[in-house]
């Protein structure tokens, strides 16, 4: 059965960093492309980033791009975001998710980031 | 990137079929076959509901079906029944190698 649990949600200051943790079991996770997608309270699905199975490729949003960064340990079997420069919109859930073509097949049950206004 | 356009809200009775629209441009949904669409009841995480446009996953019930028009998407469901009562996503890849999701839809059933 595949499993994804992320974790490291806290309450950051605006400008502060958070290091998000996901990981991964009951699947190959070095064949796996992964992805990171965040929900503000109340609000809808956003896709924030994707890497590739070997870590060798990156992409992300435009609101991220700069701020964020998409990493992976293949042998710890864990996907990373590392989160800098944090804003308010930055709060939301934040979930992990494989990567099938064109779409987002498992997904973890997310972690919370809360940075206050 | 803006949000692919989906309805607000859509309803209807138990055993009735509803459609739900998918609004986009010839950059995603009309560029590409990576369509999909996820199911997400409250507080739970999102669940993979149709791929492909029109592929279901293992283990989702044949009463999910999507489609593809032109720059619009569409999920039918058929024999509402009371657990489709969910919020729905759309999603598409990019010509920019991203990912949009859309604004989501609100199904209830009566």
């Amino acid at each position: 059965e595949v499993q994804l649990v992320e974790s490291g949600g806290d309450l950051v200051q605006a400008g502060g960093s958070l290091r998000l943790s996901c990981a991964a079991s009951g699947f190959t996770f070095s064949r796996s492309w992964m992805h990171w997608v965040r929900q503000a309270p109340g609000k809808g699905l956003v896709w924030v980033s994707r890497i590739t199975d070997d870590g060798s490729s990156t992409i992300y949003a435009d609101s991220v791009k700069g701020r964020f960064t998409i990493s992976r340990d293949n042998a710890k079997n864990t996907l990373y975001l590392q989160m800098n420069s944090l804003r308010a919109e930055d709060t939301a859930v934040y979930y992990c998710a494989t990567g099938g073509q064109g779409y987002l097949h498992h997904w973890g049950q997310g972690t919370l980031v809360t940075v206050p206004s | 990137q803006s949000a692919l356009t989906q309805p607000a809200s859509v309803s209807g009775s138990p055993g009735q079929s509803i459609n739900i629209s998918c609004t986009g441009t010839s950059s995603d949904v009309g560029g590409y076959n990576y369509v999909a669409w996820y199911q997400q009841h409250p507080d739970k995480a999102p669940k993979l509901t149709v791929y492909g446009v029109s592929n279901r996953p293992s283990g989702v019930s044949n009463r999910f079906s999507g489609s593809k028009s032109g720059n619009t998407a569409s999920l039918t469901i058929s024999g509402l029944q009371a657990e489709d009562e969910a919020d729905y996503y759309c999603s598409s890849y990019t010509s920019t190698s991203q990912y949009v999701f859309g604004t989501g839809t609100k199904v209830t059933v009566l």
